[in-house]
């Protein structure tokens, strides 16, 4: 089972930043915190990744708080194409290990 | 890079008719998943493949489905008969071993309607 929380759904102006909270509180100590998200009718796509420190890449940032036991993906200026439901996964970072999947946060961002 | 072909991208039978699904990952990448997606949930991992050789298929179904990669590249997922509840995307992804991220590349998956 997915061991994450994620709320159902989440609206966002399109230029507005998108913060997708991601709760779990189960986490061990060797896992990471990853982010994928799913467009209409496409495979899920690889974001971002973190163990304790922020991350921030060319697609988002990742804010893991002290205790890490939530965190929270930041779309800094969504746009329309950022439409889709987007993964919070905690695994340990070893090759060949597969995702657990929970149902994910759709986010929607009109304009 | 090309990125995880599969095909077909729709698939509708009736069901107890077999049905198959095919994958090329993407060139160099050892590890090949075999994920179900049930409309309005997360993918679920079927089967894990480590160049020829299944790593995880404790979740596939074996009565009726099968899967195998037999040169360690291409792989092929089965299923035999199929049932109503077998309605669902499949999607294949790979992942190169040692790769930092161990990211790992999805393709637009095969959507499946059991009649």
């Amino acid at each position: 089972d997915a061991k994450t929380t994620q709320p159902t759904s989440m609206d966002c102006a399109e230029g507005r930043a998108a913060n997708l909270p991601c709760n779990h509180s189960t986490i061990s100590g060797n896992e990471y915190v990853y982010w994928y998200r799913q467009i209409h009718s496409q495979g899920p796509q690889y974001i971002i990744h973190g163990l304790k420190n922020n991350e921030t890449n060319e697609m988002a940032s990742l804010i893991i708080t002290e205790d890490r036991k939530s965190s929270t993906l930041i779309l800094p200026h969504a746009t329309l194409r950022d439409t889709a439901v987007y993964y919070c996964i905690v695994r340990v970072k070893q090759a060949g290990t597969a995702l657990i999947f929970g149902k994910g946060t759709t986010l929607s961002v009109s304009s | 890079e090309a990125g995880v072909a599969q095909s077909p991208r729709y698939k509708i039978i009736e069901k107890r008719q077999s049905v198959a699904f095919w994958c090329n990952p993407i060139s160099g990448h050892a590890t090949l998943y075999w994920y179900q997606q049930i409309l309005g949930q997360g993918p679920k991992l079927l089967i894990q493949f480590q160049n020829n050789g299944v790593v995880d298929d404790s979740q596939l179904p074996k009565d009726r489905f099968s899967a195998e990669r037999l040169k360690g590249v291409d792989s092929t997922l089965k299923i035999q008969p199929a049932k109503l509840e077998d309605s669902a995307v499949y999607l294949c992804a790979s992942s190169k071993p040692g790769q930092g991220e161990n990211e790992q590349f999805f393709g637009p998956g095969t959507r499946l309607t059991v009649l």
